[in-house]
């Protein structure tokens, strides 16, 4: 079945770049998303790509797509104590339903 | 436009009891989602509806009920409510666009 890999904690300083990595299993998956949660709040999407694309850059955000190796990264640059949160990988199912398959989710603490 | 928006914020019950959480959207979506949220493991898919008048389970539907009452509406059940359905819950819905949105979330405890 359809399956999401995120590594569960990662550590930066203010101002650094932070990578936050994703594997799936669904080759057939139409776009992938990054959602961002903070605490007590629900998810906001921070952004996607279509599964076309190999790249998407926006602001200090950039995603990194590897098909090839089922590889999907989100890159912060100039990391701020307000992008600590937790960051949702997810990839939409192969159907028109909409629905999403989430990974475990990355808390990223970003310390000053 | 209020976006997703859930009710309650907060509940507590107790082993057997039953409840609704409420669910609205104001985003004219096609498709609304129930969610659970437990500490490391992502989100999961309850129940789904893809349009107005059908729902389909999800990856875990055991334990939960739910009705698509018109477009803007998406409601799901407890029926006896056990510890394990402690969580956060959560309700989204899509349009065209491929964006998900997702309401605050209700957390639920079960004693």
């Amino acid at each position: 079945g359809e399956d999401v890999e995120q590594s569960l904690f990662l550590s930066v300083r203010e101002g650094d770049s932070s990578v936050i990595n994703c594997t799936y299993t669904d080759s057939s998956s139409t776009y992938l998303y990054w959602y961002k949660q903070e605490p007590g709040a629900g998810l906001q999407l921070l952004t996607y790509i279509f599964s076309n694309m190999d790249m998407k850059q926006d602001q200090r955000l950039t995603v990194l797509l590897n098909k090839k190796d089922k590889h999907l990264s989100l890159r912060i640059a100039d990391t701020q104590t307000g992008d600590s949160a937790i960051y949702f990988c997810a990839e939409s199912v192969a159907s028109n339903t909409g629905k999403l398959i989430f990974g475990q989710g990355t808390t990223l603490q970003v310390k000053p | 436009n209020a976006g997703v928006t859930q009710t309650p914020k907060f509940q507590v019950l107790k082993t057997g009891q039953s409840m609704t959480l409420q669910c609205a959207q104001d985003m004219n979506h096609n498709s609304m989602y129930w969610y659970r949220q437990d500490p490391g493991m992502g989100l999961r898919l309850i129940y789904y509806s893809a349009s107005e008048g059908t729902t389909d389970k999800g990856e875990v539907p055991n334990g939960y009920n739910v009705s698509r009452l018109n477009k803007r509406e998406f409601s799901l059940r407890l029926e006896s409510a056990a510890p394990s359905q402690t969580s956060v819950y959560f309700c989204a819905s899509i349009g065209n666009s491929y964006e998900q949105y997702f309401g605050p979330g209700t957390r639920l405890t079960v004693t």
